[in-house]
């Protein structure tokens, strides 16, 4: 059974590129989570997604950034005109759906975002 | 504004000893804790959570305590193993009540780095 698979685990933008993040949750889990590290701090909850739908966005930045979960293929985090302060881990979590209470959220191994 | 705050940036042990790592919390809505633990460019790996409605919780030689009143929880782990050397963060989950409270987001803290000392 293969866990949360995080694509790619390494990115390297020009400032002004667009980035792309890409998340599988694990087999049978309907419930999405991405969170950035900056260097020296904790996770950041950024956004909560179910299959086509954002349950709670409060984390995400007004601009430039967007998430999707679609019906079918993987979550994507998409960073427009990326900036030098986007410079981060992003970790992507899934957690089973509605019915099992989420006490535990199980994490990719991140993609490590690196604007120059 | 931090709601889940661990004061210790590092914590280092001998190996066999007691560690303890500390965490508080200012939102009284939390209803589930967790501790997770990190390595170096992975992700973190769940270890252990506790209900806001119990005070303690043990799962081998992981005890997490939680003092409602103090908004205050621990982490302990005996004996410690220079192979639990990693970064720890506290999470606390804030209910998303639209969903009944079964769904949540995590809330982090920004870690505490063990050093497990053979």
């Amino acid at each position: 059974n293969a866990g949360v698979m995080q694509n790619p685990r390494h990115l390297v933008r020009r400032r002004g590129q667009e980035a792309r993040l890409r998340c599988s949750p694990m087999k049978g889990h309907s419930h999405v989570y991405w969170y950035r590290q900056l260097p020296e701090e904790g996770l950041k909850f950024m956004v909560y997604l179910q299959k086509e739908n954002i349950i709670d966005e409060s984390g995400m930045p007004k601009e430039r950034f967007s998430a999707e979960f679609p019906k079918e293929g993987p979550s994507i985090l998409r960073i427009q005109q990326v900036v030098r302060g986007d410079s981060a881990a992003y970790f992507c979590a899934s957690s089973p759906g509605f019915r099992v209470r989420n006490t535990e959220a199980f994490f990719g191994q991140g993609t490590r975002l690196t604007v120059v | 504004d931090q709601q889940v705050k661990q004061n210790s940036p590092s914590l280092s042990v001998q190996e066999g000893r007691i560690s303890i790592l500390n965490c508080d919390y200012t939102n009284s809505m939390f209803d589930y804790f967790l501790w997770y633990k990190k390595y170096p460019a992975e992700g973190p790996t769940f270890l252990i959570s506790i209900s806001s409605i119990k005070d303690k919780n043990e799962d081998g030689r992981f005890t997490v305590f939680l003092n409602k009143s103090a908004k205050h929880l621990s982490l302990h782990i005996v004996p410690s193993q220079p192979g639990d050397s990693a970064v720890y963060f506290c999470a606390a989950r804030r209910p998303i009540m639209n969903y009944g409270g079964s769904q949540g987001n995590l809330i982090f803290g920004k870690g505490t780095k063990l050093s497990v000392k053979p």
